[in-house]
């Protein structure tokens, strides 16, 4: 159980172009969302939380014009990475907090986003 | 944002030896979990703690919640070389529902 996919796994784009990563909760219901970014050899970073049928929370220093999430079903959250740029090449990983029990977060598998 | 130490950095161990990681915070932190990472893929989730004091197991895995609710230790024995990878702790603040995570533990099993 608690299984989370993303999609697509790995994206190449040219500068410029908008780009949208799927977070799917499978197997359970998710009222809570949060996207991640991961440069290399480094720690996680919370990019932002995203909230079932409401507006997104985007941590300090995140552009949430540039970074647009809909989390639009208790399953479904996405992330448009907006007019991308190669600075935003980076491991997009979405997390899913699961609405009953310890709500635990659980992970997808990432995305590489590669901004020619 | 706020991260929380985690040592050692990087760890070259044989394989059938045992390690140990541990992360520490200046902060008071509600629960502690421990992930796993591999290369190109999203962290697995592999112990969670919820109070003080408790210590779990889950296989050759075992972590505890250190009882000052500051700290907390991951353990792994006799490694096998599926071992290899990045560890990384990560808690919440009581109340908090977003996951700060420590800076992470490499793994590498020489042969």
């Amino acid at each position: 159980g608690a299984v989370v996919s993303q999609h697509p796994s790995r994206v190449i784009c040219k500068s410029g172009t908008s780009v949208k990563i799927e977070c799917r909760s499978l197997d359970f219901q998710a009222t809570t969302m949060f996207w991640y970014r991961q440069f290399p050899k480094k720690s996680l970073m919370l990019m932002a939380t995203s909230n079932e049928g409401s507006k997104a929370t985007y941590e300090q220093g995140v552009e949430k014009d540039k970074f647009l999430i809909n989390h639009a079903s208790l399953t479904l959250s996405t992330l448009t990475v907006t007019s991308a740029h190669p600075e935003d090449s980076s491991f997009y990983i979405c997390s899913a907090r699961n609405s009953g029990g310890a709500g635990t977060q659980y992970f997808g598998p990432g995305t590489r986003l590669t901004v020619l | 944002g706020q991260q929380l130490n985690q040592s050692p950095q990087s760890m070259f161990i044989q394989e059938g030896e045992d390690v140990s990681m541990n992360c520490t915070s200046s902060s008071i932190f509600n629960t502690w979990l421990w992930y796993k990472q591999d290369p190109g893929e999203g962290p697995v989730l592999l112990i969670a703690l919820y109070k003080a004091g408790e210590l779990t197991s889950n296989g050759r895995l075992t972590a505890q919640f250190g009882i000052t609710r500051k700290d907390s230790f991951l353990n792994i024995s006799a490694s096998i070389p599926s071992d290899v990878g990045i560890y990384f702790c990560a808690g919440h603040f009581f109340g908090n529902e977003k996951l700060t995570f420590g800076t992470g533990t490499r793994l590498t099993i020489i042969p």
